[in-house]
């Protein structure tokens, strides 16, 4: 099976940046996406193809992905930010496959 | 607008069976695949199954493999989740959810979720 670990928790200050990690074997070759939840919502889509942002996303939002990880960055994080994110990947042998989730605190 | 509308949750016992639905409106249901994410309480998203726009193609995670059937009725434009041999462990909210447009299982649009609580 294809596994994707994130980190449980990371916190960061109003207006500044947070990195979100994820990692998998060779993740780099393959596309990641990644989504925001809030809670009692459903989940977000807020980058998908590494490094695209579908409409109506705040630019603040960016992803890349290389060799095993892909990060999401959220430039001049903002209150609202504050969700549970997940990465996502696809693989022909195991499909679809979530990571864990990271909460992102915003102190 | 993309409106997926999922049905269909419940209360049901272990070994019970369940149907979910997912209507789908606001574009052209059989272009393109369709797929349930799960969410137990208080965890992550799991992948569930998948199924192409034709409905000839289906997918499912080893979780629920020999356990529940995908389908869809694009005359109807809606998606279908049979689940049978229910376990406590599939206690979840179940989304539907749809790619964004040129991108395969990269999920742009989501139902607002249907739960399904398997327990005696």
């Amino acid at each position: 099976s294809y596994d994707l670990t994130q980190a449980p928790s990371v916190s960061v200050s109003p207006g500044q940046t947070a990195s979100i990690t994820c990692s998998g074997d060779k993740l780099g070759e393959k596309y990641a996406s990644w989504y925001q939840q809030k809670p009692g919502q459903s989940p977000v889509l807020v980058i998908y193809q590494d490094t695209k942002r579908p409409s109506g996303i705040p630019e603040r939002f960016s992803g890349s992905n290389s060799g095993n990880t892909a990060t999401l960055t959220i430039s001049g994080t903002q209150a609202m930010d504050e969700a549970d994110y997940y990465c996502q990947t696809w693989d022909s042998s195991t499909y679809v496959v979530f990571g864990g989730g990271t909460k992102l605190t915003v102190l | 607008e993309v409106q997926l509308l999922e049905s269909g949750g419940g209360l049901v016992q272990p070994g019970g069976s369940l149907r979910l639905s997912c209507a789908a409106s606001g574009f052209t249901f059989s272009r393109y695949v369709m797929n349930w994410v799960r969410q137990a309480p208080g965890k992550g998203l799991e992948w569930v199954s998948s199924i192409s726009g034709s409905g000839a193609d289906t997918f499912y995670a080893d979780s629920v493999k020999g356990r529940v059937t995908i389908s869809r009725d694009n005359s109807k434009n809606t998606l279908y989740l049979q689940m049978n041999s229910l376990r406590a462990e599939d206690t979840a909210v179940y989304f539907c959810a749809r790619d964004i447009s040129g991108s395969a299982y990269q999920f742009e649009h989501w139902g607002q979720g249907t739960l399904v609580t398997v327990s005696s």
